[in-house]
């Protein structure tokens, strides 16, 4: 089955500052990258997602590069602001089925 | 419109009973899935409903069943609970091949 590797496990960054969070699939088969966002007691919500035909793709504040043959794939959210901690994952989809990184716990530092 | 709507929202068990976890969604989701989410480790996968009539199992299937009662429903059951089920239970919905999942609130299964 697929893979899924995420790092950091923990980021903190001042407000208005850049967060990377990166993962790695291990199949070359998957096709289709997820992020979710989870604030605390919360349902996992989808933020962006990215098809394994496009390199990169943006919705405002939020981006997704995806490198198909590196096997990796990041987000990056720029500006950051105090509703942006929350746990985020990352997820590959293979045969149907997703696969979660272990997510990352994102604290903005006002 | 509820989307994926999870019941109950909370339970406490005790080792050896038995308990089905309920799961319907409003979205005419055709795929369903089973997630449980520990401390540390992300969502994994417990079974699943490729289609209205198939199950098929995921990574953590054993202890679990499930079933696909028609399209809106998919139930968990745990016929006799170990402590080592205790964990926070997810649904999920997903219309067609490229869209995505669409979540329920979660059950927060505890088992003394």
């Amino acid at each position: 089955g697929e893979n899924v590797e995420q790092h950091p496990s923990t980021l903190s960054v001042q407000e208005g500052d850049s967060a990377v969070i990166k993962c790695t699939y291990s199949d070359s088969a998957s096709n289709y990258f997820p992020w979710y966002k989870q604030e605390l007691g919360k349902r996992p919500q989808l933020i962006i997602d990215i098809r394994s035909n496009v390199g990169e793709k943006k919705d405002q504040r939020i981006a997704v590069t995806l490198n198909k043959t590196a096997k990796h794939f990041s987000l990056h959210i720029t500006e950051t602001q105090p509703e942006d901690s929350a746990v985020y994952f990352c997820a590959a989809r293979f045969l149907g089925k997703l696969s979660f990184g272990a997510g990352t716990t994102v604290t903005v530092r006002a | 419109n509820a989307g994926v709507t999870q019941t109950p929202k909370f339970q406490v068990l005790k080792t050896g009973q038995s308990m089905t976890l309920q799961c319907a969604q409003d979205m005419n989701h055709n795929s369903m899935y089973w997630y449980r989410q520990d401390p540390g480790m992300g969502l994994r996968l417990i079974y699943y409903s490729a289609s209205e009539g198939t199950t098929d199992k995921g990574e953590v299937p054993n202890g679990y069943n499930v079933s696909r009662l028609n399209k809106r429903e998919f139930s968990l059951r745990l016929e006799s609970a170990a402590p080592s089920q205790t964990s926070v239970y997810f649904c999920a919905g997903r219309v067609e091949i490229y869209q995505p999942q669409h979540f329920g609130d979660g059950t927060r299964l505890s088992i003394l």
